[in-house]
Parts: C-alpha cells; sequence; structure tokens
C-alpha cells in the first residue's frame, strides 16, 4: 500500500477554507484516495474518496491531480465542529482481502 | 443508519486474563474490521475478516485472534492481556465491494494493570 504523508497539524478560523494536502508518491494504478474524519471519543467517519479530478460531496471536496501522488481535501467554510483529525487512505479496497493503512493523520483546530 | 455497536465503551482487566471485545453490525456488511489506535501511531489494523468463519492478521496481530461465528458479530479476543495491550480498540465494517467505506463503532478504551 502506498504511504501518505500529511501535516500534523493546522490551525485555522471559522469561516476559513481549509485544505489538508496528502503526499502519496507511490500511488499504483488500481489506488483510489479516501478521506476520513474523526472527532475526540469516536471513531473515524467517512467523508470523501476519488480516483482523479476533483470529487464533491455536501461535506468536503477531494481535488487530485493528474499525476495522482498528492491529493487535497478541501473543507468550505469551516466551523469550529470541524475540529477533528482528518485521515487520508490510499489503496484498493475495492473487493476481497485488502489491508489499508490510517497514518497519524492531520489534526485540525478550527478557532472562533 | 449503519449501526456498529461496541460491548463495552471503558474496560479494565488485570495482566495475564483473557478478555473478549465483542462487535456487531447491523448492515448485514461481509468485511468486518479491527483496529488499534494510539497516539501518534493513527489506526493500526489488527485483524480482518471478509467472510463467516474467514478471517486475515491485519499489520500487528500478535497477541491477538479473532472469531467469527455470524456474519453481524466478530469478535476480538487477549489471550492473555499485557499492559502494552492498553489502548482504544475499533471495529469496523462494510460491504466486500466497497472496502474504502468504512463505518466505525464507538471504540473500546481498554486500561490492562
Amino acid at each position: 500500500l502506498a504511504k501518505t504523508t500529511q501535516p500534523i497539524s493546522m490551525d485555522s478560523y471559522e469561516g476559513q477554507e481549509v485544505n489538508i494536502t496528502c503526499s502519496h508518491n507511490n500511488i499504483a494504478t488500481n489506488d483510489y484516495i479516501t478521506w476520513y474524519q474523526q472527532f475526540p471519543s469516536q471513531g473515524p467517519r467517512f467523508i470523501i474518496q476519488g480516483y482523479k479530478t476533483k470529487v464533491t460531496n455536501e461535506v468536503a471536496s477531494l481535488f487530485i491531480p493528474a499525476d495522482r501522488k498528492s491529493s487535497t481535501l478541501s473543507l468550505p467554510r469551516v466551523s469550529l465542529s470541524d475540529t477533528a483529525v482528518y485521515y487520508c487512505l490510499v489503496g484498493d479496497m475495492g473487493t476481497g482481502g485488502f489491508k489499508t493503512i490510517f497514518g497519524a493523520g492531520t489534526r485540525l483546530f478550527v478557532k472562533a | 443508519d449503519v449501526k456498529v455497536t461496541q460491548s463495552s465503551r471503558y474496560l479494565v482487566k488485570r495482566t495475564g486474563e483473557k478478555v473478549f471485545l465483542e462487535c456487531v453490525q447491523d448492515m448485514d456488511h461481509e468485511n468486518m474490521f479491527w483496529y488499534r489506535q494510539d497516539p501518534g501511531l493513527g489506526l493500526r489494523l489488527i485483524y480482518f475478516s471478509y467472510d463467516v468463519k474467514m478471517k486475515e492478521k491485519g499489520d500487528i496481530p500478535e497477541g491477538y485472534s479473532v472469531s467469527r461465528e455470524k456474519k453481524e458479530r466478530f469478535s476480538l479476543i487477549l489471550e492473555s492481556a499485557s499492559t502494552n495491550q492498553t489502548s482504544m480498540y475499533l471495529c469496523a465494517s462494510t460491504f466486500r465491494d466497497r472496502g474504502r467505506e468504512q463505518y466505525f463503532g464507538p471504540g473500546t478504551r481498554l486500561t490492562v494493570t
């Protein structure tokens, strides 16, 4: 599985757009990029996934350049409740047996 | 809504005890997982199961075993608990063909003294 590198922490203010970048230089052809969010004392929650270009849902956008060696999770107009740890995962986990690697994640702290 | 439940939120056990952590999901998911989460290390996969009675080792299976006798239930067993197994344990489940979208339980914080 491709190893991922993310910033350890980020600070932001309410109402700002936050972009968290993940590096995955060894991404394989079949790998997808998936992001999870984890609040304190809870299990991670799936946010978004993509293979290439841009994906958007009601929570976030995911930007993936053509070479797919990195990806950027974009959170529009964050609020205090977006304070959490965000994990970037890379792998082909669509079917059958697989292994998954959650790194240390990026701790986002949103200030008032 | 998918629901993944874990038998305990907090558990305190003594060194050498046999410990059972239970996980139940209600969405008919084929795949189930056990992770442990430690500060600074993220989540590490212990075991996963892709069908009843099937299991595969994850990244850190040593000191653990698992059991999956029914599709909805996946148990993690610590045969002889040790202090280095003090951790947060998280269970997750997903459909076979949607492995990237895992649903997690609330976690069990296990302390071994």
